[in-house]
Order: C-alpha cells, then sequence, then structure tokens
C-alpha cells in the first residue's frame, strides 16, 4: 500500500514570495490534515479536511494560507505572501475515517522542509 | 485548551540500555497515541494507547486515562530508535503532541 506522497520535499523562497505544496492521501482515506512543525516543536494542526470539506481550520492564518481538498483526494496548501515565521516543515497526513476515539491513525507524509529568507 | 507536557525533554543512552519516556495530559482524552519521528522527519505511529497496556516487540506503552498519563517502554534500544518520540492526545477531533523526547542512543 503506498503511503502520503507530498511534494516538493524541500522549498527556498524569499519573504513575500508564494509557495505551493501538494499532498497525496493515501487511497480511501476520507479524511485528510495539513500540519505545521516548527524546529523543536511538535506538529500543530493547520487544517482538517473529510472527504472535500473544511472540519477544523481554526489554527490556519486564513489572511496568508489557504488549502483545497478538490475532488476529496489530493490537497493543496498555500502560503501568500510568505514571512520569516513560516520557515518550517509541513506535514500532510490522512486516516481512513476522521472520527473522536474510533481508534483512527493517521499515517504521515515526509514532509516539505520550507525555509523563508 | 488541553496541554500536553513530555519528559524527559532529552534522554541519550548507550546501545542495549532501557528506557522509560512519560507524557502527562491535563485533561479528559479520547484517544493517546504515540509517534516516533526519524532524523529524517518520518513520523510513524507507534502506539494507539486510549488506556490499559499494549506491547510491540521491545516497546511498549501504557496508559492511565483516571491520572492523565501515558509511558513509553524501550527495551534493549538501538541505534536505530534515535530520533524524536511525541505522544498526542485527541480532543474534539483534533490531535494535539506533546513536546517531544529526544532520543539519541549511542553504539
Amino acid at each position: 500500500e503506498a503511503g502520503v506522497a507530498q511534494s516538493p520535499r524541500y522549498k527556498i523562497i524569499e519573504k513575500r514570495q508564494s509557495v505551493a505544496f501538494w499532498c497525496n492521501p493515501i487511497s480511501g482515506h476520507a479524511t485528510l490534515y495539513w500540519y505545521q512543525q516548527i524546529l523543536g516543536q511538535g506538529p500543530k494542526l493547520l487544517i482538517q479536511f473529510q472527504n472535500n470539506g473544511v472540519v477544523d481550520d481554526s489554527q490556519l492564518p486564513k489572511d496568508r494560507f489557504s488549502a483545497e481538498r478538490l475532488k476529496g483526494v489530493d490537497s493543496t496548501l498555500k502560503i501568500q505572501p510568505a514571512k520569516l515565521e513560516d520557515s518550517a516543515v509541513y506535514l500532510c497526513a490522512s486516516s481512513l475515517i476522521g472520527l473522536a476515539g474510533a481508534g483512527d491513525t493517521q499515517y504521515f507524509g515526509p514532509g516539505t522542509r520550507l525555509t523563508v529568507l | 485548551g488541553i496541554q500536553v507536557e513530555q519528559s524527559p525533554p532529552d534522554l541519550i543512552l548507550q546501545e542495549g540500555a532501557n528506557s522509560t519516556l512519560r507524557c502527562n495530559f491535563s485533561d479528559s482524552v479520547n484517544n493517546l497515541q504515540w509517534f516516533h519521528q526519524n532524523p529524517w522527519g518520518q513520523l510513524i505511529n507507534l502506539f494507539y494507547i486510549p488506556s490499559g497496556t499494549k506491547q510491540n516487540g521491545r516497546l511498549s506503552a501504557t496508559t492511565v486515562a483516571t491520572e492523565r498519563y501515558s509511558l513509553l517502554y524501550i527495551s534493549s534500544s538501538k541505534t536505530t530508535d534515535s530520533g524524536v518520540y511525541f505522544c498526542a492526545v485527541e480532543n474534539t477531533d483534533k490531535l494535539i503532541f506533546g513536546t517531544g523526547t529526544r532520543l539519541q542512543v549511542f553504539p
């Protein structure tokens, strides 16, 4: 079974530029998550999709971050314009169901390491 | 919001040693998971353990939900166990990650 795929693996941009990340979840997984992991910290949830609908985006900085999951499969996360503090690893994860207490495991992709200069 | 604290923050072991990692959380949770993040950044789920004890090879975990803590035991450690161990608790359909324990195992 193929895992969660992400691209690119690395990206270096200057502040105020735009950047987009792509994620392809495990086939058949209804729920997709984007996390931001700043160096030395645990991952922080940015947005959660159930199929193609948003379940939780309370921690997404909506003035500069946007995400979509068209057709309930692949997803893109965009930052426009980027700031220095956006330097982090952006992790995508997927799970089969995504319901609390359902015994659902999240499977993580390899991440995209973003450096903003 | 719920707070998740892990201890120790850093741990250095010689190969073959045993260790115990602790996770404390501040409120009741639906779910608790332990993850290993290897030196290349890949996060791997180790255990889904909202309560009780589970074992998988040299690793085992125990969660005492009523006392709001979980323990991860690593026995006969190997260099490949190096990385960061996170516990994450599920509260209202959202995983909240702890601060992590960085483990380094030397030969």
